[in-house]
């Protein structure tokens, strides 16, 4: 398995655009996570899914952040419109299935989010 | 989720054992003690994890204390691609939401020639 994959690998955009960061994550996980890192927060964990379903949103910054899981291979996360301080890496990351005890996370390489 | 701490920062000479603590003295019965590590421009990745009972893999050993409440993870001999930011985290073994996990500032490890 190619493991969890997101893209773009790195993303530069203009204040006020719109920007969507794509996740595919690893075959037969059930579970998909979305981490915002910056230097100041650290990793901070924003939504995430289980079995397509957003369980716990809490840590979305605000609304102008959204996410979408429209089936087991696919996510997306997206910010209208951006902000300079929504720079930062983002990643993705899945697990298998809910259920299973003692489950290790598997991260994608991430998106670095530069918003001018 | 009980919170841990961990020192900021350690240094470890190539080829010497890397002992990085952890304190979760508030830890409960039901939750493991897990440790990821990143590696500067990655994601996070996984090293290992253990409840009770010293856990050894290919990559690292977990010393637990009896009481549980403090951890070290061990790389028995560093190389200078183990410098990383090493997070200790403690979690429920699974609840029916999924399995997620709340990383601490952890400890930057920085293995010198």
């Amino acid at each position: 398995d190619a493991g969890v994959i997101q893209s773009p690998r790195h993303e530069v955009t203009e204040m006020g655009q719109e920007v969507t960061l794509r996740c595919k994550p690893i075959s037969g996980h059930n579970s998909l996570f979305w981490y915002r890192q910056t230097m100041m927060r650290g990793l901070e964990l924003l939504i995430y899914f289980n079995n397509n379903v957003p369980i716990d949103d809490s840590g979305m910054p605000e609304d102008r952040f959204s996410a979408k899981m429209p089936n087991a291979s696919f996510s997306t996360l997206k910010i209208q419109p951006s902000e300079p301080r929504d720079s930062a890496v983002y990643f993705c990351a899945s697990t298998p299935r809910t259920g299973v005890m003692n489950t290790e996370a598997f991260f994608g390489q991430g998106t670095r989010l530069t918003v001018v | 989720d009980a919170k841990t701490t961990q020192p900021t920062s350690m240094d470890c000479a190539e080829g010497r054992a890397a002992n990085l603590p952890c304190n979760h003295s508030t830890i409960s019965g039901n939750e493991y003690v897990y440790w990821y590590r990143q590696i500067h421009s990655q994601g996070p990745q996984y090293i290992i994890h253990g409840l009770k009972n010293n856990e050894t893999n290919e990559m690292a050993s977990l010393i637990i204390t009896e009481d549980r409440k403090s951890s070290t993870l061990i790389l028995p001999h560093a190389t200078l691609r183990d410098t990383a930011v090493y997070y200790c985290i403690v979690r429920v073994e699974w609840n029916n939401a999924g399995n997620m996990l709340t990383f601490g500032g952890g400890t930057r490890l920085m293995v010198k020639p």
